[in-house]
């Protein structure tokens, strides 16, 4: 099976400009989640669709938005970018987290959004 | 909400030598464990992982044990190569996955 995959690889963008970031699971994951990746705070959980619902979502302000098509595809928004959002933005796929047996989580490489 | 902790944050070994990285975790809900390993501008690859109904699992070189009483959980590297070199991750999980900060491992040759 081919892995996840994210586009653009890299961005760089200026402050207050918004972004749209795009992944695509493992063919039969379901479930999205998306992770902001800095060196000084690691991985940090932005939100996670499962069937075009989000269904968790982390400590985040409202700037950063998501959504899940139906074919589980999701994108990442990001709006009135600020210098802080420079990050490696990771998503990763898996079957469904909330059973048991589905939670093994595969990440695609990221996208590097630099804001200048 | 769950709270990881990871430790050591950095940490050398001779090539051939084990190498030990500890996690604790808050949530005594939580009930799957992964590892992940990260080489550098590489994305994050699981490595290992561990249920909770499960106290120790190992896959050839890397071992994985879980102290659900403790909450604590630990990576084990035996006979560490220059390829092992990069940064590792344990994660804690009920359906949400809460990331420890992660340690960057060194095998010297």
């Amino acid at each position: 099976k081919a892995g996840v995959t994210q586009t653009p690889r890299y961005l760089i963008k200026t402050r207050g400009q918004q972004v749209t970031l795009s992944c695509s699971p493992i063919s039969g994951h379901r479930s999205v989640s998306w992770y902001q990746q800095t060196p000084g705070q690691g991985l940090q959980f932005l939100f996670e669709y499962f069937s075009e619902t989000q269904r968790n979502k982390g400590n985040f302000p409202g700037r950063f938005s998501g959504r899940q098509f139906s074919n589980s595809r999701s994108e990442m928004n990001v709006s009135t970018l600020e210098l802080g959002d420079s990050a490696l933005y990771l998503c990763a796929s898996s079957l469904n987290p909330w059973t048991s047996g589905g939670n093994e989580q595969y990440f695609g490489p990221g996208t590097r959004l630099t804001v200048t | 909400g769950e709270n990881v902790e990871q430790h050591p944050s950095t940490l050398s070994v001779q090539e051939g030598d084990s190498a030990v990285i500890k996690c604790t975790y808050s949530d005594s809900a939580s009930n799957y464990f992964p590892w992940y390993k990260q080489e550098l501008g590489k994305r994050p690859q699981l490595i290992i992982d561990i249920r909770s109904n499960v106290g120790e699992k190992k896959d050839q070189r890397i071992a994985v044990t879980l102290n659900k009483t403790a909450k604590h959980f630990s990576l084990h590297i035996t006979e560490t190569q220059p390829e092992d070199s990069a940064v590792y991750f344990c994660a804690a999980s009920r359906n949400q996955f809460y990331f420890g900060t992660g340690t960057s491992l060194t095998v010297i040759p």
